[in-house]
């Protein structure tokens, strides 16, 4: 089983629309989780972490579901300027980001 | 700030010839770290650092080494370019390398190798 799954898309969804994205992950022990965004051709940058409790950040919403290990990234009213590829991102255990692994990405256009 | 600077931001090699990429940050972190990023791979660690003088091999180390002789600069060098190294470079630097901190990445290097 791959570390860190996520379905590559690619999702395309008209203005306005709420799209989600799920990430799973295969280590149990994973401590810290990430979504990332990364536009093309560009380098990734922090969307947000993943709190154990969720966590929203005006459109954008993370959830966490240990038991069943995996991650999810809802965002509502998109935007044109959503389109992105989002990174699922897991520590693999220990306290050191050596231990990151990244998924190979899902990618979001929005269209008019 | 300038962040995580990366340089060069395109590079064409030969087969055989060796090359170093420059990354630089100036926002005092102690982890700085190198990725690759392939189509259809997730981004992949190749080497990573703790803090000055002290480094490490990640997921895929092979053919490059490193060194982090001071704070702010990590280069990465290729010893003999094969054609499996091209790929994009990713440079990323986090304050002190905790599983939760933030990496912030440079602009990338286009890496082709012929």
């Amino acid at each position: 089983r791959k570390e860190v799954e996520q379905d590559p898309g690619p999702f395309n969804v008209p203005e306005g629309a709420t799209v989600a994205f799920n990430c799973t992950y295969s280590n149990s022990a994973s401590q810290s989780f990430f979504w990332y965004r990364q536009d093309c051709r560009k380098e990734p940058k922090l969307l947000m972490s993943v709190y154990s409790s969720g966590n929203e950040d005006g459109r954008f919403t993370a959830q966490l579901n240990r038991a069943s290990q995996y991650i999810s990234l809802l965002i509502r009213d998109s935007k044109l300027s959503d389109s992105a590829t989002y990174l699922c991102v897991v520590s693999s255990g220990g306290g050191s980001q050596g231990n990151l692994i990244f998924g190979k990405g899902t990618k979001l256009s929005v269209k008019p | 700030n300038a962040g995580v600077t990366q340089t060069p931001k395109f590079q064409v090699l030969k087969t055989g010839q060796s090359m170093t990429l420059q990354c630089a940050q100036d926002m005092n972190h102690e982890y700085m770290s190198w990725y690759r990023q392939d189509p259809g791979m997730g981004l992949r660690l190749i080497h990573y650092s703790v803090g000055a003088g002290i480094t490490d091999q990640g997921e895929v180390p092979n053919g490059y080494n490193v060194s982090r002789s001071t704070t702010e600069d990590f280069p990465l060098r290729l010893l003999s370019a094969a054609p499996s190294q091209t790929s994009v470079y990713f440079c990323a630097s986090s304050p002190s390398g905790g599983a939760g901190d933030t990496q912030y990445f440079g602009p990338g290097t286009r890496l082709t190798v012929l």
